[in-house]
């Protein structure tokens, strides 16, 4: 089944503890997207990668960092969480970048930092 | 620079009644249109998107929307509501080329029995 998944769904953890959010896809997309989805703001693009070891900023990247050494695999990666990146992540792929072309969505991970 | 503005945060309607959720948008090219759909703890579902063909877009589950340039709208609507729609919608804008999307604040559909 064509699916991206990540991990994990719900993670609560305290303010300076690192974490990794963990995102694969099985659809060979070259193109992955982090977003952050908080109440009446919509989704915000936190990074994207146009293919391995291609990265960049999207709208609110701060406190955030991402890689991409494989096609598959983009995981989200919090240094030093803060009670304001408490919120609800979503990991998507895309077989290429641009208007033309469907996102699928993850099933979404829930932050809390205390 | 784009944006996307969903007019109604809330809309509640009854079950077979029509459903109309609103989309202004703003871009300064020809943008790419899409709605989404997300279910309660679910991620997103694409509906329907809009890619510079037909300005009337036919999605999933009875959805369409239509595309209108001069009011730089892209509405949502469903002739009857059924019960198994009341989710959350999101309008989202993208450019033909590169990477932005650009997502609205969404409208929660409430679907009364």
């Amino acid at each position: 089944e064509a699916q991206v998944t990540q991990n994990p769904r719900y993670l609560i953890t305290v303010t300076g503890k690192k974490l990794t959010v963990t995102c694969s896809q099985n659809m060979n997309h070259e193109y992955m997207s982090w977003y952050r989805q908080d109440p009446g703001l919509g989704l915000r693009q936190i990074y994207y990668s146009m293919n391995v070891e291609v990265t960049d900023k999207g709208d609110v990247p701060e406190g955030y960092k991402v890689s991409r050494k494989e096609k598959r695999n983009f995981p989200l990666i919090l240094e030093s969480p803060s009670p304001n990146q408490t919120s609800l992540y979503f990991c998507a792929s895309s077989l290429g970048a641009g208007g033309n072309y469907e996102q699928y969505f993850g099933p979404g991970t829930r932050l809390t930092v205390t | 620079a784009q944006s996307v503005t969903q007019l109604d945060s809330h809309v509640s309607v009854s079950e077979g009644t029509p459903v109309l959720l609103r989309c202004n948008y703003s871009s300064s090219y020809s943008p790419s249109l899409f709605w989404y759909v997300q279910h309660p703890n679910k991620g997103l579902q694409l509906l329907l998107k809009y890619t510079s063909a037909a300005t009337l877009v036919k999605g999933i589950n009875g959805f369409e929307a239509e595309f209108k340039k001069s009011e730089t709208s892209f509405h949502l609507t469903k002739p009857s509501a059924h019960m198994s729609d009341a989710a959350e919608y999101f309008c989202v804008v993208s450019r033909n080329a590169g990477n932005m999307l650009t997502f609205g604040g969404g409208t929660r559909l409430m679907v009364k029995p």
